[in-house]
């Protein structure tokens, strides 16, 4: 069974850059065929996507955050990782990382990690 | 207008049903999509659910009680959760997601509560 572990730090400085990494274990990123997603949820509000990224490096962002996001994978690791600039307060969430799978004619997120809360303040 | 767009909240009693719409903005046909939707409980991440596109084309998670089902209302463009026989352990935010312009776009989640 495929496991996400988050990492990174709580609390981020306004301005500065927020990098966060996804531990995968249970599975290999390199396999290929799954989408490694990060997706946050600031407080009581919903979830939004915000990327994913393939086994090959290939990234996909959401265009709202496209200018100040980027996305990598270390397949030695077998992780991948998040890197967000310019953060300021509307940043502040809950960050998961999931993988989506394909099953059936589509993918969908079928295994999240934990989660990590970051805190944008000075 | 959001691309789609869910209740905030809903509340109905032990044993009853409950329906849970996920909206979408009118420019784009219900018809068209696979909605999938989500369970959140408190500090825990959202469990997959069920995939709905028809009533052939239906998916459960693994574990997912029968008491779970999707359906679509075309006439209000909109996905929908029924859960039937509500239990306590029920309440729980819900999400509903798309896959649009090669992008996955959720509602804004609807917390369920059961009392």
């Amino acid at each position: 069974q495929v496991q996400l572990q988050e990492s990174g730090p709580g609390l981020v400085k306004p301005s500065q850059t927020l990098s966060l990494t996804c531990k995968v274990s249970g599975d290999s990123i390199s396999r290929g065929d799954d989408y490694w997603t990060w997706i946050r949820q600031p407080p009581g509000k919903g979830l939004e996507w915000i990327g994913y990224i393939y086994h090959n490096g290939s990234p996909y962002y959401n265009p709202s955050l496209q200018s100040r996001l980027v996305m990598s994978v270390d397949t030695s690791k077998n992780q991948f990782s998040l890197r967000l600039t310019s953060v300021t307060a509307a940043d502040t969430a809950v960050y998961y990382c999931a993988r989506a799978a394909f099953d059936a004619g589509a993918y969908f997120f079928d295994s999240w990690g934990q989660g990590i809360p970051v805190t944008v303040s000075s | 207008q959001a691309v789609v767009t869910q209740p905030s909240s809903l509340s109905a009693s032990p044993g009853a049903s409950a329906s849970l719409t996920c909206t979408l903005r009118s420019d784009l046909s219900v018809g068209s999509f696979r909605i999938f939707w989500y369970q959140q409980k408190p500090r825990s991440p959202p469990q997959f659910l069920l995939r709905h596109k028809s009533d052939s084309d239906e998916q459960r998670g693994s574990g997912v009680p029968s008491r779970f089902s999707g359906s679509k209302d075309a006439s209000a463009n909109a996905g929908i959760l029924l859960i039937s026989g509500l239990q306590s352990e029920d309440e729980a935010d819900y999400h509903c997601v798309i896959w649009h312009t090669n992008t996955w776009v959720f509602g804004g989640g609807t917390k369920l509560t059961v009392l």
